[in-house]
């Protein structure tokens, strides 16, 4: 069974750039997660979306951060304009459903995103 | 909010078997705790999960307090590649809130 992909694993961009994220789940599961990851602590949640419909978004920088998951199946994470502060990693994941944690996370290796 | 204390950091030597605690005293009682492990450079990794009776896989065990409001992730015999970040977590309304997790050393 393929995992979680993500891509570009790697990007560099300057301040006030755009950016964009692109993340494909494990086939069949319903529900899709972006997470931020800063250096030394533990992934914080940017959206929950279940099918293509968004469960959780109070933590993304509405701002400058937008995604979408179109069909419910792929999603993209965009950051528009990007600020020294974006410096992290952005995992993916995905699992079958969500309803109080039944169903574990299945997560991307990440993109290491390094704004300068 | 749904947070979770874990120690900062453990050591464990190989061959030994680790316990790595977490509480988590605002879960509800249909709430799953979960714990991911995370190596470096690289995305999380599921590792068990359970709602109120221990549980056991391939990789760990997990025992869950009666109370609910603590686990303890069992690794039955630490080797050198669960030298990782562990994260325990619990899902509340629906949201999950990961905290800075443990660091695991393990000595040769």
């Amino acid at each position: 069974e393929a995992g979680v992909a993500q891509s570009p694993r790697y990007k560099i961009i300057e301040k006030r750039q755009s950016v964009a994220f692109w993340c494909n789940p494990i086939s069949g599961h319903a529900t899709l997660y972006w997470y931020q990851q800063i250096l030394g602590q533990g992934p914080k949640l940017l959206i929950q979306f279940q099918n293509n419909g968004v469960v959780d978004d109070s933590q993304l920088p509405k701002d400058r951060f937008s995604a979408e998951r179109l069909k419910g199946v792929d999603s993209t994470l965009k950051i528009q304009p990007a600020k020294l502060e974006d410096s992290a990693v952005y995992l993916c994941a995905s699992s079958l459903g969500a309803p109080r944690g039944a169903y574990e996370q299945y997560f991307g290796p990440g993109t290491r995103l390094t704004v300068t | 909010d749904a947070k979770t204390t874990q120690p900062n950091s453990m050591e464990s030597n190989e061959e030994e078997p680790v316990h790595l605690p977490c509480n988590h005293s605002t879960i509800s009682g249909t709430d799953y705790i979960h714990w991911y492990r995370q190596l470096p450079s690289q995305g999380p990794e599921y590792v068990i999960h359970g709602l109120t009776s221990n549980v056991n896989n391939r990789m760990a065990s997990l025992a869950i307090a009666e109370d609910r409001k603590s686990s303890t992730l069992i690794l039955h015999r630490a080797t050198l590649r669960d030298a990782a970040v562990y994260y325990c977590i619990y899902t509340n309304a629906g949201k999950s809130t990961f905290g800075d997790g443990t660091t695991l050393t393990v000595k040769p």
